[in-house]
């Protein structure tokens, strides 16, 4: 099955920084990359997602890199805040929704 | 979109009962799925909530332990059966809503003493 590897496990940022965390995967028929932002006591929410199709997708001031050769996907957050302050998942599927997460990226930005 | 109800939101059990959780949609999804979140760990897939048939679960999770109805398309139940505390965790419903997104519901909180 698919095996999705995520890096750093915590990241710690000042705030108006930049933050960056990045993941591998196993499985080349994958091609559903999404990122999901999880807070304390809260579910997971999407915050944004990437297609095998595309290398790259900005939405304000998060961005997603795919490399499907290399097999590895990166996210993106410029001029970090406070409220960004979070765990955040990567994850990866075969296009079927059944979800392959990493082990999640606890962000801390410092005020 | 979709919106998603689960009940309870948390429960404390004792080891060796089982616990039935809910997960209600307000529109029909076809595709809808559980997932497991161990205490400050990732999150898991259980298995497929099939409607009108069974589950199809993945590896590491059998049916007489997360026995799993889906009797329409907008609802669905997971039953954690004969629990022990590690299967403390939350468990997640989650559905494809029509923009393409899996959406998470709020989570049911299980702790087993």
């Amino acid at each position: 099955g698919e095996n999705v590897e995520q890096h750093p496990s915590t990241l710690s940022v000042q705030e108006g920084d930049s933050a960056v965390i990045k993941c591998t995967y196993s499985d080349s028929a994958s091609n559903y990359f999404p990122w999901y932002k999880q807070e304390l006591g809260k579910r997971p929410q999407l915050i944004i997602d990437i297609r095998s199709n595309v290398g790259e997708k900005k939405d304000q001031r998060i961005a997603v890199t795919l490399n499907k050769t290399a097999k590895h996907f990166s996210l993106h957050i410029t001029e970090t805040q406070p409220e960004d302050s979070a765990v955040y998942f990567c994850a990866a599927s075969r296009g079927n929704y059944k979800l392959s997460f990493g082990a999640g990226t606890t962000v801390t930005v410092r005020a | 979109s979709a919106v998603i109800s689960q009940k309870p939101s948390r429960d404390i059990c004792q080891r060796g009962t089982s616990l039935t959780i809910q997960c209600q949609v307000d529109s029909q999804v076809t595709m809808m799925f559980w997932y497991r979140q161990q205490p400050g760990q990732s999150l898991t897939l259980i298995a497929t909530a099939n409607q009108g048939s069974e589950a199809t679960y993945e590896s590491g999770f059998v049916i007489d332990k997360f026995p799993i109805s889906r009797p329409n398309l907008t609802f669905s139940t997971l039953t954690v059966s004969n629990m022990s505390p590690e299967d403390s965790s939350i468990y997640l419903c989650s559905v494809v809503r029509n923009t393409g997104e899996l959406f998470f519901g709020e989570g049911s909180r299980l702790t087993v003493l």
